[in-house]
């Protein structure tokens, strides 16, 4: 298995331009999760979904925020606008449950 | 919910020594737990991980946690460092019935030659 698989790996971007990030999890895993990484707030949990249904999206943290999971092997996280505190490195996760969560590698967004 | 409290954002250590990562976690329900390691620029690398039975739980790279549940603990040990070991360690607890994983702050391990 290829892992967790995420694009973009880096991004540079504009502020008031729309962002995505892609994630493909690993086949078979039914949960899959979005975080945010910053040196100020550490890991944060953004949402997360079970068999492609958002269970948890309080950590979302505006509007400006969304994620899909249209079908079992593709997620999306989607800002528009983005803006300046945007810029961090974000990573989706899957796991099947009690087996611990797979990483990818992360997108690092920065957002001038 | 679950929370995690890692007790030391550094650990600075020399090559060789026995090191000691602390986690303590608060739950009112029965839990998984786990650590991950972070290389620079890389994502979270499942270390190892307690579900049930033995409370010693042995991972990669050498490195071992215990699970203390009167204490709320899961310290991670090695006996002798390596540079390589330098990167970000996680301690995170999961809730067993909702696979919600909460990760803590994080430690910094140096080692240094």
């Amino acid at each position: 298995d290829a892992g967790v698989i995420q694009s973009p790996r880096h991004e540079v971007t504009e502020m008031g331009q729309e962002v995505t990030l892609r994630c493909k999890p690993i086949s078979g895993h039914d949960y899959l999760f979005w975080y945010r990484q910053t040196m100020m707030r550490g890991l944060e949990l953004l949402i997360y979904f079970n068999n492609n249904v958002p269970i948890d999206d309080s950590g979302m943290p505006e509007d400006r925020f969304s994620a899909k999971m249209p079908n079992a092997s593709f997620s999306t996280l989607k800002i528009q606008p983005s803006e300046p505190r945007d810029s961090a490195v974000y990573f989706c996760a899957s796991s099947a449950p009690a087996g611990g969560y797979t990483f990818g590698s992360g997108t690092r967004l920065t957002v001038v | 919910a679950q929370s995690v409290t890692q007790l030391d954002s550094q650990v600075p250590v020399f090559e060789e020594a026995p090191v000691e990562l602390r986690c303590n976690y608060s739950s009112s329900v029965s839990v998984y737990l786990f650590w991950y390691v972070q290389y620079p620029n890389q994502g979270l690398q499942l270390l190892l991980k307690y579900l049930s039975g033995s409370t010693l739980v042995k991972g990669i790279n050498g490195f071992e946690a215990e699970f203390n549940k009167s204490q709320t603990s899961f310290h991670l040990r090695k006996p002798s460092v390596h540079i390589s070991d330098t990167a970000e360690y996680f301690c995170a607890v999961s809730d067993q019935s909702n696979n919600d994983m909460r990760f803590g702050a994080g430690t910094r391990l140096t080692v240094k030659p």
